[in-house]
């Protein structure tokens, strides 16, 4: 069965904090997604990687870095943290392989920064 | 123009109604769409793929309509467990890469 984790549910940060948020996949995909979720704005993508060590900027990269050692992590690194960024934060992956397009996100990860 | 449009609702339809929603997008080289369903404080999940010749499934239909940007979802004999909010999605090429998710329409069905 597909899977994705993210490492917290709910997380409350002080504004300049750096911030991690950790998302795994066990399905072997090689595309990895960061979105962040707000009221009336939908889902906006931050940043992708397509394979280990590559990374993309997506819409709304600003504030943001990712890591990608391995092919199943992708991180979401918040150097320091602003109220702006209190948001949830979907991480999603999917495969190259085969036709399928399906995008399979986690659960989420709702950070307040205070 | 956004990228990809929706009304954002609510739709408040009975149960066992059925209930269409439009969705448009402004890339005419996109190639690739679906619905995806997202319940509340979940995480979205796709419903279906959209097919240049439609397709169904269940009491879903989706359609595309490539000259007027257009894709749709048709649900009928309405459910209360089909209350959610339903996202329009578009990719710009198959390889599954970027997607570009509409905000969304929010349906309740009454009891």
């Amino acid at each position: 069965d597909v899977k994705v984790t993210q490492s917290s549910r709910y997380l409350v940060k002080r504004t300049g904090e750096k911030v991690f948020l950790e998302c795994v996949q066990d399905m072997d995909h090689e595309n990895m997604f960061w979105y962040r979720q707000d009221p009336g704005l939908g889902l906006r993508l931050i940043y992708f990687s397509y394979d280990v060590k590559m990374k993309e900027k997506g819409d709304i990269p600003e504030g943001y870095s990712v890591s990608r050692e391995k092919k199943e992590r992708f991180s979401l690194i918040l150097e320091s943290a602003s109220t702006n960024q209190t948001s949830m934060y979907l991480c999603a992956s999917s495969s190259k392989r085969g036709n399928t397009d399906t995008q399979y996100f986690g659960p989420g990860t709702r950070l307040t920064v205070l | 123009r956004k990228e990809v449009e929706q009304d954002p609702g609510p739709f408040n339809v009975p149960e066992g109604a059925t209930v269409a929603f439009n969705c448009t997008y402004s890339n005419s080289a996109s190639q690739s769409f679906f619905w995806y369903r997202q319940d509340c404080r979940k995480e979205p999940k796709l419903l279906m793929s959209v097919y240049s010749s439609g397709n169904e499934d269940g009491r879903f239909t989706a359609q595309l309509n490539r000259a007027s940007q257009y894709i749709s979802l048709l649900i009928r004999d309405s459910k209360l467990s089909d209350s959610a909010t339903y996202l329009c999605v578009v990719g710009l090429t198959f390889g599954n890469e970027k997607l570009t998710f509409g905000t969304g329409t929010r349906l309740t069905i009454i009891p």
